[in-house]
């Protein structure tokens, strides 16, 4: 298997651009999740789904982010207006989830670089 | 909620073995323990996950106290490869990595 596919690797947009970033789950997984990276607040778990029904968007910064998940094998997460604090590593995880102890097995994909100027 | 509580960075030397003790005091009686391993400019990889006791795969160990407010995470005769930041996780439905440990090898 191929692993998790993000999409692109690198974006740098300017401020008030609608950012798209994409990711391919592993074949077979029931669960996704979006997570945001940066120096100062570590991994953040932005979103999870389970068999493509968002479960917990708590992460969710603010309206300007959205995420869906129209099929078990496609997510998107969406800025819109992106700003300069949005700058951050994104990474989208899947898991085969049966239980609780599952959803923490998670494997992640190689993350998509985001910088807004 | 339970809170994981580890050490901010550790060194050590390529060869010996290292220990990651993490915190967990409030865990609930249905929480599991994982760790995962995160190197520079790559998503985290899972490690290891266990319940009480101690679980072994090839990648590392993983001791739990009887009590369970505490685990440890053990990585036998680490080399420079094994630089990195190792995350503790404790929770039943809610997610949180924290800042993780920063281990860096020494030759």
């Amino acid at each position: 298997d191929a692993g998790v596919i993000q999409s692109p690797r690198h974006e740098v947009t300017e401020m008030g651009q609608e950012v798209t970033l994409r990711c391919k789950p592993i074949s077979g997984h029931n669960s996704l999740f979006w997570y945001r990276q940066t120096m100062m607040r570590g991994l953040e778990l932005l979103i999870y789904f389970n068999n493509n029904v968002p479960i917990d968007d708590s992460g969710m910064p603010e309206d300007r982010f959205s995420a869906k998940m129209p099929n078990a094998s496609f997510s998107t997460l969406k800025i819109q207006p992106s700003e300069p604090r949005d700058s951050a590593v994104y990474f989208c995880a899947s898991s085969f989830s049966q239980g609780t102890r599952d959803l923490y097995e998670q494997y992640f994909g190689p993350g998509t670089r985001l910088t807004v100027t | 909620l339970a809170k994981t509580t580890q050490p901010i960075s550790m060194d050590s030397y390529e060869g010996q073995e290292v220990n990651i003790t993490c915190s967990h005091n409030n865990i609930a009686t249905n929480d599991y323990i994982t760790w995962y391993q995160q190197f520079p400019s790559q998503g985290p990889r899972f490690i290891i996950q266990g319940y009480k006791t101690k679980v072994t795969n090839e990648v590392a160990s993983l001791f739990i106290p009887a009590d369970r407010k505490s685990s440890t995470l053990s990585l036998p005769r680490v080399s420079l490869s094994d630089t990195a930041v190792y995350y503790c996780l404790v929770g039943e439905d809610k997610i949180i990595f924290g800042k993780g440990t920063r281990l860096h090898i020494l030759p």
